[in-house]
């Protein structure tokens, strides 16, 4: 059965410092990996979709890479902003069933940028 | 302009009360869920359905009942609503297969 961690729980950072936000899961049979985030009483927002294929996307600040063979993903936030305070959550795509799969997702990194 | 939209967006009822959460994405999507989160915030799928047919259902108890009258929408009605019901519920809908899937802003369920 697919898990997913991430790690930190939880992260309080200085205003303008880069950080990075890790991901681990167990079955590397993926579709995709995808990163969200959820502010306090909101839904989620998808920041990044990395398919099984590639290595890496871009979005303005943030860069997610993905290892598939270990089982890996990183999420890294450029010069961080009081905005980007929000909870963080990284979810796959099971790739060992059919197409509507739902995604499994880790509990999230609750990030503080402190200005 | 909303892609994924939920109503209502916050629900308090009664233990025992049969609710109905309805959901609608404009994104010609063919693929919709239903996500619990519960106290903790963590999330985990409930249901799936492709084409208004149920792909999956994650050991829910049968007094979730989803309902696809088409494939723009998903709705889920609950019977006997009990306090551990609690949680905020997502619908979400994607592509079938490995796309990205949009989420709308949760229903926070309060039973009393």
């Amino acid at each position: 059965k697919q898990e997913v961690t991430q790690i930190p729980a939880a992260l309080s950072v200085p205003e303008g410092e880069n950080l990075v936000l890790n991901c681990s899961f167990t079955d590397s049979a993926i579709y995709n990996l995808q990163w969200f985030r959820q502010d306090p009483g909101k839904g989620l927002t998808s920041l990044l979709l990395i398919q099984s294929s590639q290595r890496e996307q871009t979005s303005g600040r943030l860069n997610a890479s993905l290892d598939k063979s270990s089982g890996r993903s990183t999420l890294y936030i450029a010069a961080s902003q009081p905005g980007d305070s929000a909870t963080y959550l990284c979810a796959v795509r099971p790739g060992s069933g059919g197409g509507a799969d739902g995604l499994t997702f880790g509990k999230g990194t609750h990030l503080i940028i402190q200005p | 302009d909303t892609a994924v939209s939920q109503t209502p967006k916050y629900l308090v009822t009664q233990m025992g009360n049969d609710k109905s959460i309805k959901c609608e994405q404009n994104l010609g999507h063919d693929t919709m869920y239903w996500y619990k989160q519960d106290s903790k915030k963590f999330l985990k799928i409930m249901f799936s359905y492709n084409n208004k047919e149920l792909i999956i259902n994650e050991t829910v108890p049968n007094r979730f009942s989803p309902k696809s009258p088409d494939k723009a929408h998903l709705n889920l009605h609950i019977n006997s609503l009990e306090l551990g019901d609690s949680a905020v519920y997502f619908c979400a809908s994607s592509h079938f297969g490995p796309s990205e899937a949009f989420f709308g802003q949760g229903t926070r369920l309060t039973v009393v």
